[in-house]
């Protein structure tokens, strides 16, 4: 298994402000993750973290609004910029972890983000 | 791309129901296949899972089979209690990388 550490757990953000989020892991891994969970909806990821290089993100996200860092192989930070309401959601970090020929997910606790 | 498609809800049930969620599948290769729980007010939790075909994982009462043959990873538990009481999403991983896919959710409430 793998231990995923996140924090804040939980944060209320003026607009306009920025949050930064760090995901520590218990263990180096290669890839890891960021989703966000809209209220009432289901995960999206937001982009994948690759040490030593920049992050890929997935449609609709863009680095100048989530710049994510990734300075070593158990270490990440996402941060939610320039934030408006539309942004409250729960961020979740994420490591893949192969065992036993199979790939499983783990996920940290998640971020509760409101933005007022 | 992998795809996961959940039984719409809300499913409202009576305490000691039956439950059944469905829950198919479209991927490449063989993927892990998952239940996650999200109670109220609470972050994501891992309810079972299981890693290649015929699996069962099972866990607080809660079944599922990974079933190949009609990429289907039904939740079901035979008798429910008020606190089961959550959003369960169905996802998979390993096909892409280690990225996860996530059903919508569905909306389970027992009622006494």
């Amino acid at each position: 298994s793998a231990v995923i550490s996140q924090k804040p757990s939980r944060d209320i953000c003026q607009r306009g402000t920025s949050l930064t989020i760090q995901c520590q892991v218990d263990s180096q891994v290669t890839m890891m993750f960021w989703y966000r969970q809209q209220p009432g909806q289901s995960l999206t990821l937001i982009a994948t973290a690759n040490q030593g290089s920049e992050a890929t993100y997935e449609s609709g996200f863009v680095i100048d609004k989530f710049p994510i860092s990734r300075p070593n192989l158990t270490f990440s930070t996402l941060t939610v910029s320039n934030m408006s309401p539309e942004d409250s959601s729960i961020y979740l970090c994420s490591v893949a972890r192969r065992t036993a020929g199979n790939t499983e997910a783990f996920f940290g606790q998640g971020t509760r983000l409101t933005v007022v | 791309g992998d795809s996961v498609t959940q039984m719409e809800g809300p499913v409202t049930l009576s305490e000691e129901a039956f439950l059944t969620i469905n829950c198919t599948y479209t991927a490449t290769g063989y993927p892990s296949l998952f239940w996650y729980v999200q109670y109220p007010g609470e972050g994501l939790q891992l309810l079972l899972k299981a890693t290649k075909a015929d699996d069962k994982g099972s866990n607080k009462g809660f079944e599922a089979t990974y079933r190949k043959e009609t990429t289907s990873f039904h939740l079901e538990k035979g008798s429910v209690q008020v606190s089961d009481s959550a959003v369960y999403f169905c996802a998979l991983s390993g096909t892409n990388a280690g990225k996860s896919t996530f059903g919508d959710g569905t909306t389970l409430t027992v009622k006494p």
